[in-house]
C-alpha cells in the first residue's frame, strides 16, 4: 500500500482563502516532499522537509511535519485560480535507499 | 531548458507490440527513476537507477526492463505490452534523496496497449 495518504481527496475553495491539505504515513521517515501537478502535466517540486524539521515555508506555502503523528500538512495561503492542481506527498524512507513513496493526492479546484 | 526530456509524449501499441521510453536529463543529476501513474494510485516506482551503471526494481517491475545508457540516459522497455500497462508514465532524476533538490519529473509519456 501506498506509504503516504493524502487527505481530503478533492478540496474546492474560492480564490483568496487558505487550502490545508495533510498526509500521514506509516514508517518512519528521512524526509517528506509535497509536489504539484497540473493537468496533463510532470510533477513540480514544492518544498522538501526534513525528518528533524518541524515547519518550513517558502512563498506561500507553509508546510509543517509531526513525527510523532507520521503526518504532515501542506497550507496555501490566499490562493488564486492558478494554485489549481493535484498535490502529492512522497516519503523518502529513512533506511536510505531511493524509493521515495507518493501518495494518490489530493485534488485542489481554486474558484475565481 | 534544463530538466528531464522524455520520448515519446504519446503512443498506442497493440497488446504483445514491444516499445522503448526514452528519457535524457541534463542537470548532472546522478539518480533516475521511472513512474508509472494510473488514476487514484498516485505514482508507483517501476524501476531506478542511483548512479551510472546500477538499475534496481522498484514496486512494479514485473513486465518491464531498464537501461542506464549513461549519466544522462535512462530507458524503460516494454517487451510485450499488455492492456494493463496502460498508463502514463513519468521519468524523473534526482542528485540523490535528501539533498534538498527533490525529484526533476519530466512531462510525461501517455501509453495506451490495445
Amino acid at each position: 500500500s501506498q506509504q503516504g495518504e493524502e487527505d481530503p481527496q478533492a478540496l474546492s475553495i474560492q480564490e483568496g482563502e487558505n487550502a490545508t491539505m495533510n498526509c500521514s504515513y506509516k514508517t518512519s521517515i528521512n524526509n517528506l516532499q509535497w509536489y504539484r501537478q497540473n493537468s496533463g502535466r510532470g510533477l513540480v517540486h514544492l518544498i522538501l522537509i526534513r525528518s528533524n524539521e518541524r515547519e518550513k515555508h517558502s512563498g506561500r506555502l507553509r508546510v509543517t511535519l509531526d513525527t510523532s503523528k507520521k503526518s504532515s500538512s501542506l497550507l496555501i495561503t490566499a490562493s488564486r485560480a492558478a494554485d489549481t492542481a493535484s498535490y502529492f506527498c512522497a516519503t523518502s524512507p529513512d533506511t536510505g535507499g531511493f524509493k521515495t513513496i507518493f501518495g494518490a493526492g489530493t485534488r485542489l479546484f481554486v474558484k475565481a | 531548458n534544463a530538466g528531464v526530456t522524455q520520448t515519446p509524449k504519446f503512443q498506442v501499441l497493440k497488446t504483445g507490440q514491444s516499445m522503448t521510453l526514452q528519457c535524457a536529463q541534463d542537470m548532472n543529476h546522478n539518480s533516475m527513476y521511472w513512474y508509472r501513474q494510473d488514476p487514484g494510485m498516485g505514482l508507483r516506482l517501476i524501476y531506478y537507477s542511483a548512479s551510472e551503471g546500477t538499475t534496481d526494481k522498484g514496486e512494479v517491475p514485473n513486465g518491464y526492463n531498464v537501461s542506464r545508457l549513461n549519466k544522462r540516459e535512462f530507458s524503460l522497455r516494454l517487451e510485450s505490452a499488455a492492456p494493463s500497462q496502460t498508463s502514463v508514465y513519468f521519468c524523473a532524476s534526482s542528485e540523490q534523496p535528501g539533498t534538498g533538490g527533490g525529484y526533476t519529473f519530466g512531462s510525461g509519456t501517455r501509453l495506451t496497449v490495445v
